[in-house]
């Protein structure tokens, strides 16, 4: 397996505009995450979703953030409108059991 | 009581050195402790990882100490090597039957010099 595949790595957007980030999970994993990492913050979940339902979206920062996942093997998660606070280095993980989640390369986002 | 506390926030050792990265937690319930280890650029990647039925787990170079009274784990890097330069974060989780999530410490940036 590729392991935990996001796309892009890199993405730099002017504020205002709309951010799509993507993420293909391990197969047959159950379990998919979304997380921002940042210097001040270090990592933070937002949302992660069980069998593409998601079970816990408490760490979305604001309506601005949207996630989904229409199958087993592709998730979104959409910043709209972007602002440059929202600068940081997203990952996607996944996983089959509690704690053994695998990461994706991350998505490095610029909003300038 | 959620938060898992990690010290130090940056360490360097010499070549050959002992790392020691500690981390405290409040709930009680966190029953999955691991260990993550994050190069820059990468992702964080699954280093290892203990259960608090166990006092010790060693892997290669790499032990996780755990002491379930005091609500304490740490990682020791024994014969620590330039290429052990990296960022670690200890984790936690609990058994939850509505899902499965991990709470991060705040990560150690450690450097080792040659």
């Amino acid at each position: 397996d590729a392991g935990v595949i996001q796309s892009p790595r890199h993405e730099v957007t002017e504020m205002g505009q709309e951010v799509t980030l993507r993420c293909k999970p391990i197969s047959g994993h159950d379990y998919l995450f979304w997380y921002r990492q940042t210097m001040m913050r270090g990592l933070e979940l937002l949302i992660y979703f069980n069998n593409n339902v998601p079970i816990d979206d408490s760490g979305m920062p604001e309506d601005r953030f949207s996630a989904k996942m229409p199958n087993a093997s592709f998730s979104t998660l959409k910043i709209q409108p972007s602002e440059p606070r929202d600068s940081a280095v997203y990952f996607c993980a996944s996983s089959l059991i509690v704690g053994s989640a695998f990461f994706g390369q991350g998505t490095r986002l610029t909003v300038v | 009581q959620q938060q898992v506390k990690q010290s130090p926030q940056s360490l360097i050792v010499q070549k050959g050195g002992i790392s020691i990265i500690n981390c405290a937690y409040e709930n009680t319930a966190f029953d999955y402790f691991p260990w993550y280890q994050q190069f820059p650029g990468k992702g964080p990647a699954l280093l290892i990882a203990i259960r608090p039925d166990v006092s010790e787990k060693k892997e290669g170079r790499f032990t996780i100490s755990f002491n379930k009274s005091a609500k304490q784990f740490s990682l020791h890097i024994m014969d620590s090597q330039p290429g052990d330069s990296a960022t670690y974060f200890c984790a936690a989780s609990t058994k939850e039957t509505s899902g499965s999530r991990l709470t991060f410490g705040e990560g150690t940036q450690l450097t080792v010099n040659p």
